[in-house]
Formats: structure tokens, sequence, C-alpha cells
């Protein structure tokens, strides 16, 4: 069982579309990333949010943090298929160990 | 490629074969981490190391071991690999004095073992 869920796990959508991807746990986070990877390169770093009920945007993506800080959402508006790629959350916890702990991801895939 | 440098990006090994992947970062940062990435298992930490001289294991440390001989340099080591460590290997770098856990990645070492 993974620490952080997220739903859905595959995506298709048509250009245009809007989408929302979801990032669930039972685990209150201190702070939650999302990264997006694409094929044969490694993650890179979209957002980070930190305080609960927090919402931030990048141009077509919002963001939101659960108010209690344990899932989180990301919000796709008309979908390019430049947004085509793997989108992953990952969270830390007050734990006083400064590691990441990932979610399996959700493959999105953008037709034209 | 984030200040991150993987090597080498891919190999092929037999079953028993020992092999050292190497990362090394140009940003001075203290912490460095390695993940290891399968479908549908999303990144799993392996190892780290908060600052040079020290390591931590991470989620999934058998099979591996690590050495963080100097600040800029994070190598992994497969002592006796098995076919359960064909994966894709990430190595990341974490921002000092950064409050949130924000990671910039390597472009990854793709492993297959027969």
């Amino acid at each position: 069982t993974q620490l952080l869920e997220q739903s859905p796990q595959f995506l298709s959508i048509q250009e245009g579309e809007n989408l929302t991807v979801y990032c669930n746990s039972s685990s209150v986070f201190s702070s939650l990333q999302w990264y997006r990877q694409e094929p044969g390169e490694g993650p890179v770093l979209l957002v980070t949010v930190v305080t609960g009920g927090e919402v931030k945007k990048l141009k077509r993506l919002t963001f939101q943090f659960g108010d209690a800080r344990k899932d989180s959402s990301l919000h796709i508006t008309a979908a390019q298929p430049g947004d085509t790629g793997l989108y992953l959350c990952a969270g830390e916890r007050d734990t006083g160990r400064r590691a990441l702990t990932f979610g399996s991801g959700t493959r999105l895939q953008v037709q034209p | 490629n984030a200040g991150v440098t993987q090597t080498p990006k891919f190999q092929v090994l037999k079953t028993g074969q020992s092999m050292t992947l190497q990362c090394a970062q140009d940003m001075n940062h203290n912490s460095m981490y390695w993940y290891r990435q399968d479908p549908g298992m999303g990144l799993r930490l392996i190892y780290y190391s908060a600052s040079e001289g020290t390591t931590d294991k991470g989620e999934v440390p058998n099979g591996y071991n690590v050495s963080r001989l100097n600040k800029r340099e994070f190598s992994l080591r497969l002592e006796s690999a098995a076919p359960s460590q064909t994966s894709v290997y990430f190595c990341a770098r974490r921002r000092t004095g950064a409050l949130t856990g924000e990671l910039f990645f390597g472009e990854g070492s793709r492993l297959t073992v027969l």
C-alpha cells in the first residue's frame, strides 16, 4: 500500500478538455509537490504547496492542498498535447527525515 | 540536467555481477538522494545523504550500498545484481536551506539485470 495514492492512473483525453488528478493519503504532510516527467528524463518540479487550503496557479494548471494537508489535486484547463506526460505528487512529513514520498503517478495523454 | 549528472545512462548486467552508479552535482548542496522507478510504483527512496559523510536508508535499501565521499558525489553500488533490481535509477539533490522538499533530478540510469 502506497502512502500517497494517485488517481486516475491513466488518462487519455482530447485537446481542449479539462481534467483533474487526485493525490490522497491518510497521513499529514508538511509540504507537497507536483512533478511532471517526460519519457527518458527525470521528474521536473511544477509546484510546492505548504499551507492547508492553499491554491496555486501555473498558467492553465491549478494546484490545491487539502485543508487537513492530507491530499492535493491538480486541475488542467483546456489541455494541450504539450501537457502529455507522467504527473507525480510527492510529500514530505514532519518526521525529521528530509526525504520525499512519491505517489505512483498519473499518465496523461492529450490527443490533438 | 538540473545540475545533476548520472553515469552510466544505460547498463546491462548479468545476475551476480556488481556495478556502481555514479552521481555528481554542481550546486554544492548538502542533501542527495537515490530513487528507483518501476512501472506503476512511482519513485521509491533507496538511500539518502543529508550531508557529506552521512547516509541513511530509505524504503528499499536491501541489495544496495552508497558512498558520499565528498559534497559533490553520491554513488550507488549493487554488490550482486538480481533481476529484481532491473529499474530506472534517479539521483537527486535538494537545495540547501530549503524548508520544503523540492528535489532536482538527473536524467536517470537505466539498468537491466539478466
